[in-house]
């Protein structure tokens, strides 16, 4: 059971475009949203998270938006550049009685910016 | 500040072998999580350990196995290796266990012949 789904899973934007990432989530005992960068060869990379009592945070050009009904929460790159190139990986997880924590991903989306 | 170290980064084994892997977290940091990331299942929490003892488990076979040492590090097992354990095994530092970020290392990555 695929409890974080991630779309699209690849997406070509131009550079100063906005790249929007979308992902859905089954289990509403998540509490904590993160989203991660990887580049080839390299380990995950803490990008931005949000709990559910926001509906948005913003940090540089990322934003996080998250609809808590819907069970659904996004990332949007403004001014995407080519560097921003990169695999992006939604993920949740959830506290059960402050000793287990785990984070489950989506299946990631290939992000590439041509110049 | 340094951050999470994972020693070594690239092994081949042999199909019925076993294999260790190391990680050593970002100083001061007591939680150590490993996750196993391949093209088809994604990302895949395997354990983790917070002062020593593992916290929490995710649903691999027994032949996965990790520990932690009192100055935080850790360490995985597999043993029988077979070749669908060929992946990239990643490892992630967080203060504690609970409400804290996860700092990824850059991974080992197995593969299994």
């Amino acid at each position: 059971q695929q409890q974080v789904k991630q779309s699209p899973q690849s997406l070509i934007v131009q550079k100063g475009g906005i790249s929007i990432i979308n992902c859905a989530y089954e289990n509403t005992a998540f509490d904590y949203f993160p989203w991660y960068q990887q580049f080839p060869g390299k380990g995950p990379a803490l990008l931005i998270a949000i709990r559910p009592d926001v509906s948005e945070k913003k940090e540089g050009r990322f934003t996080i938006s998250f609809n808590k009904s819907a069970k659904q929460f996004s990332l949007h790159i403004m001014d995407s550049q080519p560097g921003d190139s990169a695999t992006y990986f939604c993920a949740a997880s959830l506290n059960s009685g402050g000793s287990n924590y785990k984070l489950t991903f989506g299946k990631g989306t290939l992000l590439t910016v041509n110049p | 500040k340094a951050g999470v170290t994972q020693t070594p980064r690239y092994l081949i084994k042999t199909r019925g072998q076993q294999v260790t892997l190391s990680c050593s977290p970002i100083s001061g940091h007591r939680s150590v999580s490993w996750y196993q990331q391949t093209p088809g299942q994604g990302l895949q929490f395997l354990f983790e350990y917070f002062s020593e003892t593992q916290r929490n488990k995710g649903n691999f076979p027994g032949r996965f196995s990790g520990r932690q040492f009192s100055n935080s590090r850790s360490e995985m097992n597999v043993s029988t290796l077979e070749l669908g354990d060929s992946a990239l095994y990643l490892c992630a530092s967080s203060f504690g266990s609970g409400y804290y970020e996860q700092y990824f290392g850059p991974g080992t990555r197995l593969t299994v012949t």
